[in-house]
């Protein structure tokens, strides 16, 4: 099994529709991620959460909200999907407690919204 | 805020020719260093890292050296492999470690 683990891995969603994409981590870390990545925007963080009672904004957190419901689980939602909103999203868990700062990810989520 | 700048692409090279991608930062303190590597439909993986000024990080051919004095961790491959043909992200983490900020990836085309 996967370290970190997304899931779907696709959808297609309709404009105005709430969709939830979902993480799960078996790396026993406590800091978990979102990421969005756009063609030539490189990754963007959009949450991140340093345990279970912490929550954080990142540079694009409008439009989104996430939910950790475990330090295994941190999922991300979209209360209503736009079509910009299209893209591929990453979730990712690390140990920064000291260098090298290991970092994990999941394998992605392509979601477009139509 | 802190944050990555690295070369925009495609780059595009033969086969067996010499790879430069250049990468700078803007952060406080003594940020830890990443390149990480995506190839076509899958997910990011860490391909060489630094901690710490003068350190030069190595895997699979590919080599980076902290440079502090010019704020740089450029990427460098002696001879390129078709394989390599992936995208390239330039990324750190600042000294409070709170998440990695990415460059916005260099796209990197090697033909036969």
């Amino acid at each position: 099994d996967a370290d970190v683990t997304q899931t779907p891995r696709n959808r297609i969603t309709k404009t105005g529709k709430r969709i939830m994409l979902e993480c799960s981590q078996t790396k026993g870390h406590d800091r978990m991620y979102w990421y969005r990545q756009d063609p030539g925007l490189g990754l963007r963080l959009i949450y991140y959460s340093f345990d279970v009672k912490d929550i954080n904004k990142g540079e694009i957190s409008d439009g989104y909200s996430v939910s950790r419901q475990a330090q295994a689980k941190f999922s991300l939602s979209l209360e209503s999907a736009i079509p910009n909103q299209t893209a591929l999203y990453f979730c990712a868990t690390s140990d920064l407690s000291r260098p090298p700062y290991g970092y994990t990810f999941g394998s992605g989520t392509r979601l477009t919204v139509v | 805020g802190d944050s990555v700048t690295q070369m925009e692409g495609p780059v595009t090279l033969s086969e067996e020719a010499f790879l430069t991608i250049n990468c700078t930062y803007t952060a406080t303190g003594y940020p830890s260093l990443f390149w990480y590597v995506q190839y076509p439909g899958e997910g990011l993986q860490l391909l060489l890292k630094a901690t710490k000024a003068d350190d030069k990080g190595s895997n699979k051919g590919f080599e980076a050296t902290y440079r502090k004095e010019t704020t740089s961790f450029h990427l460098e491959k002696g001879s390129v492999q078709v394989s390599d043909s992936a995208v390239y992200f330039c990324a750190l983490v600042d000294q409070a470690g709170t998440a990695l900020i990415f460059g916005k990836g260099t796209t990197l085309s090697v033909s036969s």
